[in-house]
């Protein structure tokens, strides 16, 4: 069946740190691939998404992402994470052949001083 | 952001009660769509319309109904509810619904009615 995965439930860093959220998906034509952020109390903010092109693509807020095709992964980095990333970050593929957009489960970012 | 408002924030409703829900987007948007959002779950996609066609039902039981009377506006009425049923739910708008019903436009979100079935 059609997936997205994110392995990390929870994941912390200090502020300061790097950040690495993971995200893979098991599609065989190249998807649509998307990064949402939802803070509390917050409906979903994109952060960036990727089509086709380069395959390491820019967001908001200083996010970044790299698609590798090798991998089935689209994996989301920010090199200094402030306390205001502390959010719940959704990956989300759109199936070239369903056309559907698929979320994954999510992974919340606690952020300690 | 106020592209994309929901009325109510909060909702509290007994199992026999009606209510519902209110989605309204700013953006000049045709296409709607309403996922349901519960802990440690994926989003679940519920309905589409695109130009005020319902799309898309996910096999959605019937307590819960949708209604578009116009691409700005998106409702979902609610009757004799389970305590499952309870969860975020999150109201969005994308352009349109994409290239033969296809969820590759970017989606823009409310900020969800929290609702607490009793």
């Amino acid at each position: 069946a059609q997936s997205v995965t994110q392995p990390d439930i929870h994941i912390t860093v200090s502020e300061g740190a790097s950040l690495e959220l993971r995200c893979n998906y098991s599609y065989g034509a190249t998807p649509y691939l998307f990064w949402y952020v939802q803070s509390p109390g917050q409906g979903l903010q994109l952060l960036l998404k990727y089509f086709s092109g380069d395959t390491l693509v820019q967001g908001i807020k200083g996010f970044e992402a790299e698609f590798k095709r090798s991998q089935s992964s689209f994996n989301l980095r920010k090199p200094s994470v402030h306390w205001s990333d502390a959010a719940e970050y959704f990956c989300a593929v759109v199936s070239s052949n369903t056309g559907k957009l698929i979320f994954g489960q999510g992974t919340t970012l606690q952020v300690k001083p | 952001e106020t592209g994309v408002t929901q009325t109510p924030r909060h909702l509290v409703m007994g199992m026999t009660n009606k209510k519902s829900l209110k989605c309204e987007q700013h953006l000049g948007h045709n296409a709607m769509y309403w996922y349901k959002q519960s802990a440690k779950k994926p989003l679940e996609l519920m309905f589409v319309y695109n130009f005020k066609e319902q799309t898309e039902n996910n096999s959605v039981p019937s307590r819960f109904s949708p209604e578009c009377p116009n691409s700005s506006h998106l409702f979902l009425h609610l009757h004799t509810l389970q305590p499952e049923d309870s969860a975020l739910y999150l109201c969005a708008s994308s352009q349109e619904g994409g290239l033969a019903g296809g969820q590759q436009e970017t989606q823009y979100f409310g900020p969800g009615t929290r609702l607490l079935v009793l």
